[in-house]
């Protein structure tokens, strides 16, 4: 079974604070992603990586960065945190290379982030 | 452009059938996929589909394809309380994303 992790189910940090979420996948999976989720909006892609030390742009990047050194770990980092940050982070992998034709996304079980 | 649309509320019975509805965009071959999410828990994928094919079946759920109208449903048989949750629809997208809809509770009346 895949498994993906992360590292807090619940945090609760303070304006201004820098935040770092952390996600690790073992099934030797490509792509990995990062959403936030918050209720009447759904799932909104923050970031996303296709290979280690690569990354690209979701949706909604502004006041995040992501750091992928090693395959398996995907970070999240809030670099100051603020209250419209406040949200349930969501982290994803899954298999994709140019010959992929699926590529279904396994999630970890989330963090609920609370910045006061 | 892409998008995934369902309706953002289901309310049925215990015991009756629930039939979660999604429409999509996507005109070329693709796959398509639904996921569950429980209160406070992640997603869980239930199944797929790719666009040939016209349905599937694993156990209480049902997939229905309708490719014309692109139209995809999840039929679950027999509606306990435990299938109380978020169903999301996702089409694959370009670069190894998927379209996500804004998901659909499912509401269980005893």
């Amino acid at each position: 079974d895949v498994k993906v992790t992360q590292s807090s189910r619940y945090l609760v940090k303070r304006t201004g604070e820098k935040v770092f979420l952390e996600c690790v996948q073992d099934m030797d999976h490509e792509n990995m992603f990062w959403y936030r989720q918050d209720p009447g909006l759904g799932l909104r892609l923050i970031y996303f990586s296709y290979d280690v030390k690569m990354k690209e742009k979701g949706d909604i990047p502004e006041g995040y960065s992501v750091s992928r050194e090693k395959k398996e770990r995907f970070s999240l980092i809030l670099e100051s945190a603020s209250t419209n940050q406040t949200s349930m982070y969501l982290c994803a992998s899954s298999f994709g290379t140019p010959t992929t034709k699926r590529y279904e996304q396994y999630f970890g079980p989330g963090t609920r982030l609370t910045v006061t | 452009g892409e998008d995934v649309e369902q309706s953002l509320f289901l309310s049925v019975r215990e015991g009756d059938s629930s039939v979660i509805n999604c429409t999509y965009t996507d005109s070329s071959s693709t796959y398509l996929y639904w996921y569950k999410q429980e209160p406070g828990a992640g997603l869980q994928l239930l199944t797929y589909i790719f666009s040939n094919m016209d349905m599937k079946q694993d156990q209480r759920l049902t997939v229905l394809l309708n490719k014309k109208d692109k139209h995809l449903s999840l039929r679950i048989a027999d509606t306990q309380t435990g299938d109380s949750a978020i169903y999301f629809c996702a089409e694959r997208g370009s670069n190894y994303q998927l379209i996500w809809g804004a998901g659909t509770k499912l509401i269980i009346k005893p």
